[in-house]
């Protein structure tokens, strides 16, 4: 049973970078055939889509993020992360990992337990 | 980006109660949605994919249709345990995204 847990510092500065990182287990996220994801979700309010990688590091972002953001994969450790660059309040959210279901399914089953960040000063 | 126009955005209902929740695009997306729940504090769980393919292990009653550009959910008979925020998203174009949320609450 393949699970992620995301981890990084749960307070950020404005205008510093946000950094996160998501350890998968249960499986190599090199096997298999899948998209490993970033989505967000600010307190009380809906779910956006950051972007994805695949193992061999193609990326899609979101276009309204595209010059902030950098998710890498590292395989050797198991890991996949994110990087948000110039951070705001409007930043601030519950940031989940995920992996798609299958080949570039595009929909979600696999999900971590999400973690906070809070862009204050 | 294709937007999503999810209804209503508060549903209140009664245990027993049959309930349909709606997700409209902005242009057409075939059959590429899916549907989750999500329990506070918690991630979202995964319930229909492909409109109206139900993921495994979750329960009967929850059922999807629709294709092009209107989508429904539908629980046949609301459980306890069905009061939650419901979501819909989108995978047919980059961005993925997602509705603003169905929040069923009890009556």
């Amino acid at each position: 049973q393949v699970q992620l847990q995301e981890s990084g510092p749960g307070l950020v500065k404005p205008s510093q970078t946000l950094s996160l990182t998501c350890t998968v287990s249960g499986g190599s996220i090199s096997s298999g055939s899948y998209y490993w994801s970033w989505i967000r979700q600010p307190a009380g309010k809906g779910l956006e889509w950051i972007g994805r990688i695949y193992t061999s590091g193609s990326t899609n972002y979101n276009p309204s993020l595209k010059s902030r953001v950098t998710i890498s994969v590292d395989t050797s450790k198991n890991q996949f992360s994110l990087k948000l660059s110039s951070v705001t309040a409007a930043d601030t959210a519950v940031y989940y990992c995920a992996r798609e279901d299958s080949y570039s399914s595009g929909w979600y089953y696999y999900w971590g337990q999400g973690t906070l960040v809070t862009v204050s000063s | 980006a294709i937007w999503m126009t999810q209804s209503p955005s508060l549903l209140s209902a009664s245990t027993g109660d049959r309930v349909t929740i709606s997700c409209r695009m902005s242009q057409g997306i075939s059959s590429y949605l899916a549907w989750y729940q999500q329990k506070p504090g918690k991630a979202p769980e995964l319930l229909i994919y492909a409109a109206s393919t139900l993921q495994s292990g979750v329960p009967s009653r929850f059922s999807g249709s629709g294709s092009g550009t209107d989508f429904t959910l539908t629980i046949s008979c609301l459980q306890s345990e069905d009061f939650a925020t419901y979501y819909c998203q989108q995978y047919y174009s980059f961005p993925w995204t997602f509705g603003q949320g169905t929040k069923v609450e009890i009556k």
